[in-house]
């Protein structure tokens, strides 16, 4: 079965500090993966997207980067923490034809302190 | 770019009907989806249209009306544990865009 892992669930970091998030896929090859943000009680905020190893399309311009270094791995990534970072994180992973769909992990609670 | 506008809150009662809406504006469009979202969780999918009408799955059913940017949920025999959040999501061409969402309180 597909299944889509996210680590790790709940993270505390100083402003200034570094961040790695990872999203790996399991089940599928060459997935759409996807990063998005959400803020207490507001929607989620497309931030990368990647079609294939790589690939990555940044949607918003900010603090954040992410990599693709695998087909099923995909990474979130920041040289030095805002306060601005904190949200909630999830990686997707949506699958495309006749039944479009949406896998989300379970999602990173980030707060930068 | 593109805007989904969504009510932000619903209150509704224990075995009735709620519709919530959904209207956006987009570049691109190949679809409309709905996902649900309870506190401190991850979101779920509940449907995608991609063609204009309606589609049913079970309590659920979704409408979708392409020539008028407009699409809506409509969850029926309303259980507590429906309340959630609830988010249209516009399918721009390999790419997901959602709306702020709109919170569905379900009272006994």
């Amino acid at each position: 079965s597909q299944t889509i892992h996210q680590w790790p669930a709940t993270l505390v970091q100083p402003v200034g500090s570094p961040l790695s998030l990872e999203c790996t896929v399991e089940g599928t090859s060459n997935p759409n993966l996807y990063w998005y943000r959400q803020a207490a009680g507001r929607g989620l905020q497309l931030l990368f997207y990647s079609v294939g190893i790589g690939q990555i399309s940044s949607e918003v311009p900010q603090n954040l980067s992410a990599s693709r270094p695998q087909d099923r791995q995909f990474i979130l990534s920041s040289k030095k923490l805002l306060l601005s970072d904190s949200g909630f994180y999830l990686c997707a992973w949506i699958t495309y034809g006749t039944d479009t769909e949406a896998f989300f992990g379970q999602g990173t609670r980030l707060t930068v302190v | 770019g593109q805007s989904l506008e969504q009510p932000s809150e619903v209150t509704a009662v224990e075995g009735a009907i709620v519709q919530i809406n959904c209207t956006y504006q987009t570049s691109g469009f190949y679809g409309l989806s709905w996902y649900q979202q309870h506190d401190g969780g991850a979101p779920t999918f509940l449907s995608y249209n991609a063609l204009d009408g309606l589609e049913e799955t079970g309590r659920f059913s979704s409408f979708l009306s392409r020539s008028d940017s407009y699409g809506y949920l409509l969850l029926q025999e309303l259980q507590m544990k429906d309340s959630a959040s609830y988010f249209c999501a516009v399918d721009n061409f390999n790419k997901f865009y959602f709306g702020s969402g709109t919170k569905l309180n379900v009272k006994p």
